[in-house]
């Protein structure tokens, strides 16, 4: 297994802030994972982080709203850009450390903005 | 990626088997079936995956039709720690990881 921290856990936030959401793993991995988890919904894919490149971005998510780091193989962080209450979600990291399709998240950090 | 449907909602009583239905008719012949469950306010855990054989860990069973059309998760001692939404997802071996994470079952586990 991995073991995957998030920081923040919570926040509650102004419309038109942004927030830096952090990933650290506890082993090097080569692709990282944010998801959506929006009220009630299921997990929708916002983007994968390589190290060393750019971030894929999934259709529906473009790197000005949602600005990726990725500076080494344990960490990467997620920007919510110019927040509106839409983005009120869970935003969740991922890796899959073995290439094996099995994901491991981390808790998630819930975001309200008011 | 194929299409999952599961249905929304079970209940199961404590010390009990749980089994947790899953259609995949379109699924292709290289596309395992992945599942995953949510406890309420925490990430996703995987829980098991298989291609045509059933399989088994520690955690639970899986059991996969001869024509790969569906697969049934069994939890076989349920407890009330297992009451969290179980997802279903199918996945190329090959593909991008934007699995098709639908509803999943919301599956209490009642004492």
């Amino acid at each position: 297994s991995a073991v995957i921290s998030q920081k923040p856990s919570r926040d509650i936030c102004q419309r038109g802030t942004s927030l830096t959401i952090q990933c650290q793993v506890d082993s090097q991995v080569t692709m990282m994972f944010w998801y959506r988890q929006q009220p009630g919904q299921s997990l929708t894919l916002i983007a994968t982080a390589n190290q060393g490149s750019e971030a894929t971005y999934e259709s529906g998510f473009v790197i000005d709203k949602f600005p990726i780091s990725r500076p080494n193989l344990t960490f990467s962080t997620l920007t919510v850009s110019n927040m509106s209450p839409e983005d009120s979600s869970i935003y969740l990291c991922s890796v899959d450390r073995e290439n094996t399709g099995e994901l491991f998240f981390g808790e998630g950090s819930r975001l309200t903005v008011l | 990626d194929a299409k999952t449907t599961q249905p929304p909602s079970m209940d199961c009583a404590e010390g009990r088997a749980a089994n947790l239905p899953c259609n995949h008719s379109t699924i292709s012949g290289n596309e395992y079936v992945y599942w995953y469950r949510q406890i309420h306010s925490q990430g996703p855990q995987y829980i098991i995956h298989g291609l045509k054989n059933n399989e088994t860990n520690e955690m639970a069973s899986l059991i996969i039709t001869e024509d790969r059309k569906s697969s049934t998760l069994i939890l076989p001692h349920a407890t009330l720690r297992d009451t969290a939404v179980y997802y279903c997802i199918a996945r190329g071996a090959y593909s991008n990881y934007q699995l098709i994470w639908g509803a999943g079952t919301k599956l209490i586990i009642k004492p």
